[in-house]
């Protein structure tokens, strides 16, 4: 039972490229989210969704895609980086009407 | 809206001495309150929850927290530090919702160092 799991976990990207950043999770949880980590200011959600075919934004949406076809991934697109993109980034599930989130491992993304 | 304050950026303690990391809260309706712990270089774990019932909870590692609402705080302790503890402690607050959306708004961190 791998629980939440991001992949890659480093990349190194120029300016202007595209990536997506995978998230896929094993616990059957319906609500997913994307957070960036950021030194100082916590985590921030750029998207969530609540089930397949449903995503919606959250505080720091632009410049990020999601979509979500399976209820098991969430994957995250960077449409063109920019070096204010340069964070870590945490895919998550949450369970149960008390909402417990579970984490991924992280990806630490570099926009030189 | 919901919103997170944790005072002190950065907390050192000796070995042994009481850890108090101090999160306050801003929520229209009641919340839940989390505290998550990160390690270097890993994702976020659960340490301990406050839902509905007793307002102190314990978690893992020896760590509790007490929800006063009068106080709208939530802060969290430990008896005697441990080397072990070194790590960066989040808080966090989730409304209660009966619709679909389960957002955690999280606190800016407090990283604990612990001194030999």
């Amino acid at each position: 039972n791998a629980g939440v799991t991001q992949t890659p976990k480093f990349q190194v990207l120029k300016t202007g490229q595209s990536m997506t950043l995978q998230c896929a999770q094993d616990m059957n949880h319906e609500y997913m989210s994307w957070y960036r980590q950021d030194p100082g200011m916590g985590l921030r959600l750029i998207h969530y969704s609540v089930g397949a075919g449903i995503t919606d934004q959250g505080e720091v949406p632009n410049g990020y895609n999601v979509s979500r076809s399976t209820t098991e991934d969430f994957p995250l697109r960077l449409l063109s980086a920019a070096p204010s993109q340069t964070s870590v980034y945490f895919c998550a599930t949450t369970k149960g009407r008390f909402n417990e989130a579970f984490f991924g491992q992280g990806t630490r993304l570099t926009v030189v | 809206a919901q919103s997170v304050t944790q005072l002190g950026s950065h907390v050192s303690v000796s070995e042994g001495a009481l850890v108090l990391l101090r999160c306050n809260y801003s929520s229209s309706v009641p919340p839940y309150l989390f505290w998550y712990v990160q390690y270097p270089n890993q994702g976020l774990q659960l340490l301990l929850k406050y839902t509905t019932g007793a307002t102190l909870v314990k978690g893992i590692n020896g760590f509790e927290a007490e929800f006063k609402k009068s106080e709208t705080s939530f802060h969290l302790t430990k008896p005697s530090a441990h080397m072990s503890d070194a790590a960066e402690y989040f808080c966090a607050v989730s409304e209660v919702s009966s619709g679909s959306a389960r957002q955690l708004t999280f606190g800016s961190g407090t990283q604990l160092t612990v001194l030999p």
